[in-house]
């Protein structure tokens, strides 16, 4: 089944800093790669999502990457902000079980000193 | 509108009871998912309605793990004898359908399950 690797597990960054977090991938039928933000306490919210026919897409500070051949996505966090510390998850969706569920990351806290 | 709701916000039990917990999903969403999110680890898959009907259930830990949408809304997580390796946060996600290309899924805030 598909597996989703994510790394750093940690990474703490200056305010105006950019930040990248980088996820693998194993099924190479996966489609669907969302990123959700959690923080402490709270429910995990979406904030940028690809599909596999698109390489890049920026949302404002936001930016994620996507490299099919070598299956490995990647989020992209300019000029962070203090209000951007939380816990990031990426996902891979696998389509050969036709339900799309989620296969999540370990997640990657972010620290963003001020 | 109305996100996903789940209740209650926290559960505790003791060894051995048995526990149900309540999701809403956003009106008009035909899938439900159900993920557990253990300390420090992304959620992990545990079954997907679509409408009515568990479609995937392949990531139900055992037999003690069983969920029902008998009118394709509300859903319902049950687990019976529940151990202290159940204490997790059980998180309800919803979207508009998944029956063509993979959907946005919105997430409840969970149900923090502790087994004492």
């Amino acid at each position: 089944g598909e597996n989703v690797e994510q790394h750093p597990s940690t990474l703490s960054v200056q305010e105006g800093d950019s930040a990248v977090i980088k996820c693998t991938y194993s099924d190479s039928a996966s489609n669907y790669f969302p990123w959700y933000k959690q923080e402490l306490g709270k429910r995990p919210q979406l904030i940028i999502d690809i599909r596999s026919n698109v390489g890049e897409k920026k949302d404002q500070r936001i930016a994620v990457t996507l490299n099919k051949t070598a299956k490995h996505f990647s989020l992209h966090i300019t000029e962070t902000q203090p209000e951007d510390s939380a816990v990031y998850f990426c996902a891979a969706t696998p389509t050969t079980s036709g339900t799309y569920k989620y296969i999540f990351g370990t997640g990657t806290r972010l620290k963003v000193l001020a | 509108g109305a996100g996903v709701s789940q209740t209650p916000s926290n559960k505790v039990t003791e060894k051995g009871k048995y526990v149900e917990l309540r999701c809403d999903p956003i009106s008009g969403h035909t899938a439900l998912y159900w993920y557990r999110q253990s300390l420090g680890q992304g959620p992990e898959f545990l079954i997907y309605f679509q409408g009515t009907g568990a479609a995937d259930d392949s990531g139900l830990p055992n037999d003690r793990f069983f969920a029902v949408r008998p009118e394709g809304s509300v859903s319902t997580l049950k687990i019976q004898r529940t151990e202290r390796g159940d204490s997790a946060v059980y998180l309800c996600a919803s979207s508009p359908t998944s029956q063509s290309i993979p959907d946005t899924q919105y997430f409840g805030p969970g149900t923090r399950l502790t087994v004492l």
